[in-house]
């Protein structure tokens, strides 16, 4: 059983389109987290969430919208979506202050 | 707010060379400190960690040393392998946040 497993792996889409990516986690953690990950490896957290309530929201455009339905999954909503967002996205959960475990990452391309 | 700063790459190495990646970090309380790794087309995992000053982690002949008085947290293995070649990330948690470094690609040669 994969830990912590999002879908879909990868996804092409055009500029202007509305995409989801979805994650869940099967190790009863309370935390989980979104982060984007660019082309120079660079890693910067966007969302985290405890026990289904916001408690990160870094500097990301409104087009970006988690949604928690509970404590297990952790889905991300991208409207509109533009060339600048193509990276690729990791989920993540942990106990809190403690080992993250990721997700396999989705590889998002925006044409 | 916290912040991790790590070297940059890349480094490039012949196998059984000695390797240092530097980490140094900002941050207020008692944050736990981390190192992991990335292979080529997978997510992150936990290479090893420190919870308070002077903990060393220790995996797969990696080892850091948490030291609170020049905040740092260097990554070194004494014979790197070319199964080594892989991104490398510096990371601090404190209170359900964790940030990470820039990452450092280590390529180890035959």
């Amino acid at each position: 059983d994969t830990a912590v497993s999002q879908t879909p792996k990868y996804l092409v889409t055009q500029m202007g389109n509305d995409k989801s990516i979805k994650c869940e986690q099967n190790l009863g953690h309370d935390t989980m987290y979104w982060y984007k990950q660019d082309s120079k490896k660079f890693l910067k957290i966007m969302f985290s969430y405890n026990n289904k309530e916001l408690i990160i929201n870094e500097t990301v455009p409104n087009r970006f919208s988690p949604k928690s339905p509970d404590k297990a999954h952790l889905n991300l909503h991208i409207n509109s979506l533009e060339l600048g967002d193509s990276a690729v996205y990791f989920c993540a959960s942990s106990r809190g202050e403690g080992e993250l475990f990721f997700g396999e990452g989705s590889r998002l391309t925006v044409l | 707010g916290d912040s991790v700063t790590q070297m940059e790459g890349p480094v490039t190495l012949s196998e059984e060379a000695f390797l240092t990646i530097n980490c140094t970090y900002t941050a207020t309380g008692y944050p736990s400190l981390f190192w992991y790794v990335q292979y080529p087309g997978e997510g992150l995992q936990l290479l090893l960690k420190a919870t308070k000053a002077d903990d060393k982690g220790s995996n797969k002949g990696f080892e850091a040393t948490y030291r609170k008085e020049t905040t740092s947290f260097h990554l070194e293995k004494g014979s790197v392998q070319v199964s080594d070649s892989a991104v490398y990330f510096c990371a601090l948690s404190n209170i359900n946040d964790m940030r990470f470094g820039a990452g450092t690609r280590l390529t180890v040669k035959p």
